[in-house]
């Protein structure tokens, strides 16, 4: 079964700090995915996507995140986190199995200490 | 801007009672989705729609029922809630064919006592 994975599920870093969060799924045919960031007491909104071309995709506040097709991985990146990206991020893939669907992976908690 | 707005945002119900959620987006977008947000299960699809009056079980559709009789509007149906059922709501709208990004309302917390 298709499925999405990010390994943190909690993270504390401080400002300043560099950010990494792990996204992996399970599926070899075609995808687009995305992460979306929720903000404390927001909706959840999208930061950023990627469907083809550059694996290299850069998105809204400073936030990258690189498709690497041979390990199956979206990893969010950002170079410098702020107080203000204190949030839950949640990887998507949304894949063709007979209609398009997308899988959200289980969130992961970022707080940054100011 | 799109907007997707759900009736409530906190709603305490009892066992046993029936509850609507309501959904409503202004985009005109034809697919809609009812999540529901557990910690640590991330976001899991109840049901979702890509048309008026046609509907699709996600994922966990066991306990939901769902109704679509105008293009905006997309509703949950929790036939006899359960306490199992406490939990964040997320209603969510995509274009049919153009990206797949979807739109999310503010979620809806439901208590179940």
């Amino acid at each position: 079964a298709q499925s999405v994975s990010q390994h943190n599920h909690h993270v504390i870093l401080s400002e300043a700090a560099s950010l990494e969060l792990g996204c992996n799924y399970s599926y070899g045919g075609t995808v687009n995915l995305f992460w979306y960031v929720q903000y404390p007491g927001q909706h959840l909104q999208l930061l950023l996507k990627y469907f083809s071309g550059d694996p290299l995709v850069k998105g809204i506040k400073g936030f990258e995140a690189e498709f690497i097709k041979s390990k199956f991985s979206f990893n969010l990146r950002k170079p410098s986190v702020q107080w203000s990206d204190t949030a839950e991020y949640f990887c998507a893939v949304n894949l063709y199995t007979g209609g398009f669907k997308t899988i959200f992976g289980a969130g992961t908690r970022l707080f940054v200490k100011a | 801007d799109v907007k997707v707005t759900q009736s409530s945002r906190y709603l305490v119900k009892r066992t046993g009672e029936k509850v609507f959620l309501e959904c409503v987006q202004d985009m005109d977008h034809e697919n809609m989705f009812w999540y529901r947000q557990d910690p640590g299960l991330g976001l899991r699809l109840i049901y979702f729609s890509y048309d008026v009056k046609m509907k699709e079980k996600g994922d966990i559709p066991e306990g939901y029922s769902v109704s679509r009789e105008k293009k905006e509007r997309f509703s949950l149906i929790l036939e006899s809630a359960s306490t199992n059922q406490t939990s964040m709501y997320l209603c969510a709208s995509s274009h049919r064919d153009k990206d797949y990004e979807q739109y999310f309302g503010p979620g809806t917390r439901l208590t179940v006592t």
